[in-house]
């Protein structure tokens, strides 16, 4: 069954710390996978895409990572900020699929 | 000037009644999507439309009937609401199928049947 955990559930860090959030899959064949964030009230709004072909992928502070062979990817925030606190939310796509698959994301808050 | 543009952002009513969501996206994509949100903020889809045909319908109960009268419009009409319908509607768009090119959602209309 094609799934996307995401790990923490939820984290709380202090402003312009880094954070690291995490998103294992089982989707497969694998097309793509890509990170969402999104703030309370709105609708998400896409950080980064990555095919399989693809190690890392940098938007801003916001770096993610995949590994392809271990079915992992890594969402790292630098120096965070206030307007980080967001729900983060992996997303895996199946080449066979018709659909993506969504985790149920990561709550940052970043605190002062 | 917003690219996707959902009415209204929030809806009450009562269980039983019928009600609409407009979506509209003026990025000139071809594709449209229907998603919820629930309480534990899980987004699942449920209706795709390619140049205003469907072409993903997941299993969602037949009181939900989406309407594509253009490819910049996809509205979504629910009969008979009940109280497990209280969610977060998020309506969003691509140019081809999301799966391979970026999707942009609209900012969402929550729903609370009481």
């Amino acid at each position: 069954k094609n799934q996307v955990e995401q790990s923490p559930q939820s984290l709380i860090i202090l402003e312009g710390k880094n954070c690291t959030l995490q998103c294992n899959y089982t989707v497969s064949p694998f097309s793509n996978l890509r990170w969402y964030k999104q703030d309370t009230g709105r609708g998400p709004v896409s950080l980064t895409i990555m095919t399989f072909s693809e190690n890392t992928k940098s938007n801003g502070r916001y770096t993610a990572t995949l590994d392809a062979d271990t079915k992992q990817s890594s969402l790292h925030i630098t120096a965070s900020q206030l307007s980080d606190s967001a729900s983060y939310i992996c997303v895996v796509t199946s080449q066979a699929g018709t659909a993506l698959i969504f985790g149920k994301g990561t709550t940052l808050s970043v605190s002062s | 000037d917003t690219a996707v543009s959902q009415t209204p952002k929030y809806l009450v009513t009562q269980m039983g009644n019928d009600k609409s969501i407009k979506c509209e996206q003026n990025l000139g994509h071809d594709t449209m999507y229907w998603y919820k949100q629930d309480s534990k903020k899980f987004l699942k889809i449920m209706f795709s439309y390619n140049n205003k045909e469907l072409i993903i319908n997941e299993t969602v109960p037949n009181r939900f009937s989406p309407k594509s009268p253009d490819k910049a419009h996809l509205n979504l009409h629910i009969n008979s609401l009940e109280l497990g319908d209280s969610a977060v509607y998020f309506c969003a768009s691509s140019q081809g199928l999301a799966e391979y090119n970026e999707q942009f959602f609209g900012p969402g209309t929550r729903l609370t049947v009481l």
